[in-house]
């Protein structure tokens, strides 16, 4: 029942290459967000969005970037990765205010 | 401010309960709690808004003491549904009101043998 969709699942990449994660929801959330989990580790937050055009840095320094051009897609994109980048990136979606927030399945990325 | 998360772990038999505390040093506007199983994605449990208050749901139950800024998760008669890692997020006033997003501690690993 999935209502917010990562592509893709798995990627596996060599150094240096850009690389665009996606997000999608289906569920009309203004608020959205982006988490970085190493395995078996905490979530960190990495970027954020209230709305369309608005986005913000969360509490852990990511050298990606995001948009929010639609209510519904808020992309991540790495312009060179490096192998410091390998991790699980989890995106989210939450209505305004203190709600619960859901997440997708998650990105494994590994750089090589 | 990353919330304190206790115990680290825990392995516990089907059938007896469990207590998972959060504690933070700065004033809380409300905090969430999750749920993940092994390759899975965080589930939501619940949110704990400030005022003291109390949640449950089924067997699982929560509650927020603002003056301690700090909460805990109750699990009454344990399944082994209920393995996995649970996470507490808070969020934390601002100065401009409200509240931003969540900041999650480190999890506590749970274990329920048959």
């Amino acid at each position: 029942e999935a209502d917010i969709y990562q592509t893709p699942r798995y990627l596996v990449i060599g150094t240096g290459k850009k690389i665009t994660l996606e997000c999608s929801q289906t569920m009309g959330h203004d608020k959205m967000y982006w988490y970085q989990q190493d395995p078996g580790m905490e979530l960190h937050l990495i970027h954020y969005s209230y709305g369309v055009n608005s986005t913000e840095k969360g509490d852990l320094s990511s050298e990606s970037t995001v948009s929010r051009i639609r209510t519904e897609h808020f992309p991540l994109t790495l312009e060179s990765a490096r192998p410091s980048h390998t991790s699980q990136y989890l995106c989210a979606s939450s209505m305004t205010g203190s709600q619960p927030q859901h997440f997708g399945d998650g990105t494994r990325l590994s750089i090589l | 401010q990353q919330p304190v998360q206790s115990p680290q772990a825990v392995i516990l038999r089907e059938g007896e309960d469990a207590v998972i505390n959060c504690s933070s040093s700065k004033a809380l506007y409300s905090v969430h709690w999750y749920r993940q199983k092994h390759g899975e994605a965080p589930v939501f449990l619940m949110i704990l808004l400030k005022g003291g208050e109390q949640k449950g749901h089924d067997k699982i139950s929560a509650s927020f003491n603002e003056k301690k800024q700090q909460s805990s998760l109750y699990l009454t008669a344990s399944q082994l549904s209920y393995s996995g890692t649970y996470f507490c997020g808070t969020e934390m006033y601002h100065s401009g009101g409200g509240a931003d997003g969540l900041t999650f501690g480190k999890g506590t690993h749970l274990i329920i043998q048959p």
